[in-house]
């Protein structure tokens, strides 16, 4: 069965820190994974991966795609508090199954 | 250009109703996805649906649980008799058609307590 597993599942950090956040899967014939930030609402769209160590990056979050080691991880630079959300990460098989998620990490950054 | 929009943003049912949740895709997109999501845990699939065709429901319960994606109109996730275990965000997504690079864009979701 596919899988995908996100750690840590929460996180407090100050504003100002880095964070990794990291996601790891076993799916058959992966093609992508992707990462999502859900806050109260709908979950947004942050990055889509489909090549190994080519970093994609989007102001202070960057990702980057480890195929050999099957796994993922998010940065996030200078957190700040709007940054406080739930990370979710996404893994796309071909054909007509769905993406599969992990749990997602919860971060929480106070001032 | 609007999102994916879902409605009612939360609903209120007690055991043994029925639940209606509607969901319109993004312009241009043909594609629907419907997933769950229980406190504390991940999204997970339900239905995956094109414009009159269910694609593939392997992670919808074969009972009370039924969802449709009209020509006209939005996509529907029906669930009849809820139990308080269906209590849940329900969210839909929506992708363009035919496109390799299937990011999936959600609505904001249903919250649906059955009481």
């Amino acid at each position: 069965e596919d899988k995908v597993v996100q750690s840590p599942l929460s996180l407090v950090v100050h504003e100002g820190d880095t964070v990794t956040l990291n996601c790891s899967y076993e799916v058959t014939n992966f093609r992508s994974l992707l990462w999502y930030k859900q806050e109260k609402k709908a979950p947004t769209f942050l990055f889509m991966l489909t090549s190994s160590g080519i970093e994609k990056k989007s102001g202070r979050l960057s990702s980057i795609l480890d195929k050999k080691e099957l796994s993922s991880i998010l940065n996030i630079t200078a957190t700040q508090t709007g940054d406080s959300a739930i990370y979710l990460c996404a893994v796309e098989a071909p054909g007509n199954t769905p993406l599969v998620f992990g749990k997602g990490t919860r971060l929480s950054v106070i001032a | 250009n609007a999102g994916v929009m879902q409605n009612p943003r939360h609903l209120v049912r007690r055991r043994g109703q029925e639940a209606r949740l509607r969901c319109s895709p993004m312009k241009g997109h043909s594609h629907v996805y419907w997933y769950r999501q229980l406190p504390e845990e991940g999204l997970k699939f339900m239905v995956y649906l094109q414009k009159e065709n269910i694609i593939d429901e392997s992670g919808m319960p074969k009972e009370r649980f039924s969802a449709e994606f009209p020509k006209e109109g939005p996509s529907i996730l029906r669930i009849q008799q809820v139990v308080r275990g269906d209590s849940a965000a329900y969210f839909c997504a929506s992708s363009p058609a035919g496109s390799t690079k299937n990011i999936q864009y959600f609505g904001a979701g249903t919250r649906l307590s059955v009481l």
